[in-house]
């Protein structure tokens, strides 16, 4: 099991320009998440998908959007980058047990947007 | 919305110290979480609380579950180089329409003494 992998580890971008961050998981989870992570503030979540088909808003949505392409993947997309995403983002996996959730993350993706 | 207040933000441990770190919620949550993060990974789970009062340890780590629901502690006995990284509590609610949604703490930064 490789668990929540993330494509690309780094990137830059310049400020306009569009990417697309990368999430798979084969554990064979319902729900992912992604997050950011900046410095002193922890981790926002930025969306989430309950289950293959749907996803929801989490607390920063602005300026990104998503897509649950199969249960396995869940993809973020920056259409027009801004120097206020740089940013480390995390996406995660998470397995319903006893009624709880439980998230398992990826390694991460470094984005740097001059 | 829910925020999560978690102290100290950093602290220098010395080979062989106990650590100690806590977080506290103006909300009650169902599930308490904490996680360790290496430089340049993603969160790795260490303990899950599930019940209110529950103590749970995990090696040399304990973490309590607060009876009011609204707090955590983390405790690190003897600690070595190892455990340096920076700690995240997370609270939980598994009701409602956030589902599994985890809200952060801000972490606690953990260095060795120079």
């Amino acid at each position: 099991n490789a668990g929540v992998t993330q494509t690309p580890k780094f990137q830059v971008l310049k400020t306009g320009q569009s990417m697309t961050l990368q999430c798979a998981q084969d554990m064979n989870h319902n729900s992912m998440y992604w997050y950011r992570q900046d410095p002193g503030m922890g981790l926002r979540l930025i969306y989430y998908s309950a289950s293959e088909g749907t996803t929801d808003k989490g607390e920063v949505p602005n300026g990104y959007n998503v897509s649950r392409l199969n249960k396995r993947e869940f993809s973020l997309r920056l259409e027009s980058a801004a120097p206020s995403q740089t940013s480390v983002y995390f996406c995660a996996s998470s397995v319903r047990d006893r009624g709880i959730e439980t998230q398992y993350f990826g390694p991460g993706t470094r984005l740097l947007v001059l | 919305g829910q925020q999560l207040n978690q102290s100290p933000q950093s602290m220098f441990i010395q080979e062989g110290e106990d650590v100690s770190m806590n977080c506290t919620s103006s909300s009650i949550f169902n599930t308490w979480l904490w996680y360790k993060q290496d430089p340049g990974e993603g969160p790795v789970l260490l303990i899950a609380l599930y019940k209110a009062g529950e103590l749970t340890s995990n090696g040399r780590l304990t973490a309590q579950f607060g009876i009011t629901r609204k707090d955590s502690f983390l405790n690190i006995s003897a600690s070595i180089p190892s455990d340096v990284g920076i700690y995240f509590c997370a609270g939980q609610l598994t009701d409602g329409g956030s589902q599994g949604n985890l809200i952060f703490g801000k972490g606690t930064k953990l260095s060795v003494k120079p």
